[in-house]
């Protein structure tokens, strides 16, 4: 069964330093998503991207964040300059259209010292 | 804006019924999704409701009253695997267009016992 990865599965960092996350989404999807938790809280949006370009955001997707599509089968999320309190499980996911079922990746760790 | 609810915690026994609500709030409704979140895992889709009524896959049911900002997720002949977090995500439709991006719950940890 087609699945979303994402590497690495945990990443340590030190505050200000810039990490990218990377997914690669399930292959026939056409829409990906970033999406947030931060330990024993909520999953949070964060963005979606739909034919090379940002579709939506929410406030929490500031001017330190980005997401690019390299080539026709990686997803990244970068972080600019890393805060203590983007220390959180980042989830990549994807979906064959903007309303259907979307399916989540096992998510990257970041953790900020 | 949207405002969801869930109980924070439940318990139930193996082989047992257990009935999980959410309720919202929400001024353009667009859509309920329930997923299911093992500890340290992604979310896993579970049910989509979009009108009234109740859809059924296997041994989890998922119902929606639109007109009363109401869902529950059933689980029938519990098993000790659906030990998990259970989030409720509604998804709204904003002045601007369509949104679908759906916002979570705080999710619902549903212990099992023998």
């Amino acid at each position: 069964e087609p699945e979303v990865t994402q590497t690495p599965s945990h990443q340590v960092t030190q505050m200000g330093q810039e990490v990218i996350l990377r997914c690669v989404p399930i292959s026939n999807h056409l829409y990906f998503y970033w999406y947030r938790q931060i330990l024993g809280q909520k999953v949070e949006f964060l963005v979606s991207f739909y034919n090379n370009e940002i579709s939506e955001k929410s406030e929490i997707f500031d001017d330190q964040f980005s997401v690019e599509r390299p080539d026709g089968s990686n997803f990244t999320l970068k972080i600019r300059s890393t805060k203590l309190e983007d220390s959180a499980m980042y989830f990549c996911a994807s979906s064959e259209g903007p309303g259907r079922e979307q399916y989540f990746g096992p998510g990257t760790r970041l953790t900020v010292t | 804006g949207q405002n969801i609810d869930q109980p924070t915690e439940m318990t139930a026994t193996e082989g047992a019924i257990v009935q999980i609500n959410c309720t919202y709030q929400t001024s353009g409704f667009n859509g309920l999704f329930w997923y299911q979140q093992h500890a340290g895992e992604a979310p896993t889709f579970l049910s989509y409701n979009v009108l009234d009524g109740l859809e059924e896959k296997g041994r989890f049911s998922s119902f929606l009253s639109r007109s009363k900002g109401y869902s529950y997720l059933l689980l029938k002949e519990l098993q000790m695997k659906d030990s998990a977090s259970y989030l409720c995500a509604v998804r709204e439709t904003h002045a601007s267009g369509g949104s679908y991006i759906p916002t979570f719950g705080r999710g619902t940890s549903l212990i099992v016992h023998p």
